[in-house]
């Protein structure tokens, strides 16, 4: 079946550092979406992205769309203790039924 | 955050007994969705739910059924649970399911030990 890979799984970095998370799918995708799972919390909607190529961006946070639909990154500029937590990716398949397809996550920790 | 919460929010069980967990949203969604979270696996969908007495099966729904008499409630249950169902179990509303803008919305969860 269609599968969403994330990589890497864990990530250290020291505060000020940068960050990138990259999630590839086997199938090309509707849209992209990005969500933000703080340490016992729940996941919350960060961004979508539609266009093949599309960039978008959220203050630090730059979001990037692969030009062939199947592929995208989240990159966090000079990290803030703030933007620990475990960062999922999901991907709507082109023929959607509405079910998002979620990547395993990647998990920020920040070292002040 | 939307109006979704979640009953209850702790539970621990035994080996063989049925448990059912609630959703319930204020937010008249039509779809709703139950998701298991584990470890190196992310979020994975059980079941959900397109519109009342409509629902349909997600990539681990083995152990699981599900019902849904009105818009605002989504009840998942384990007929016999059993220690591998041992989760975090988060619902989800979306507005639409054939959207391209669609977005999910999260509850806040239930951590269920099966013992």
């Amino acid at each position: 079946g269609q599968q969403v890979m994330q990589i890497p799984q864990y990530q250290h970095v020291q505060e000020g550092e940068d960050f990138t998370t990259y999630c590839n799918s086997s199938t090309t995708l509707s849209n992209i979406q990005w969500y933000k799972q703080r340490p016992g919390g729940h996941p919350v909607f960060l961004i979508q992205l539609v266009k093949s190529g599309e960039v978008k961006k959220q203050k630090r946070l730059t979001f990037q769309f692969g030009e062939a639909k199947k592929n995208s990154s989240l990159h966090i500029t000079a990290t803030q203790t703030t933007d620990v937590g475990t960062y999922f990716c999901a991907g709507l398949r082109s023929s959607n039924t509405g079910k998002l397809i979620f990547g395993q996550g990647t998990t920020l920790q920040v070292k002040p | 955050d939307a109006g979704i919460t979640q009953s209850p929010r702790h539970k621990v069980t035994e080996t063989g007994t049925p448990v059912t967990l609630r959703c319930h949203q204020t937010e008249n969604h039509r779809y709703m969705y139950w998701y298991r979270q584990d470890p190196g696996h992310g979020l994975r969908l059980i079941h959900y739910s397109y519109g009342v007495k409509d629902t349909d099966k997600g990539e681990v729904s083995d152990g699981y059924s599900v019902s849904r008499s009105k818009t605002e409630d989504f009840l998942l249950t384990l007929e016999s649970a059993t220690s591998s169902q041992t989760s975090v179990y988060f619902c989800a509303i979306s507005d639409s399911g054939r959207h391209v803008t669609d977005t999910q919305y999260f509850g806040p969860g239930t951590r269920l030990t099966v013992l």
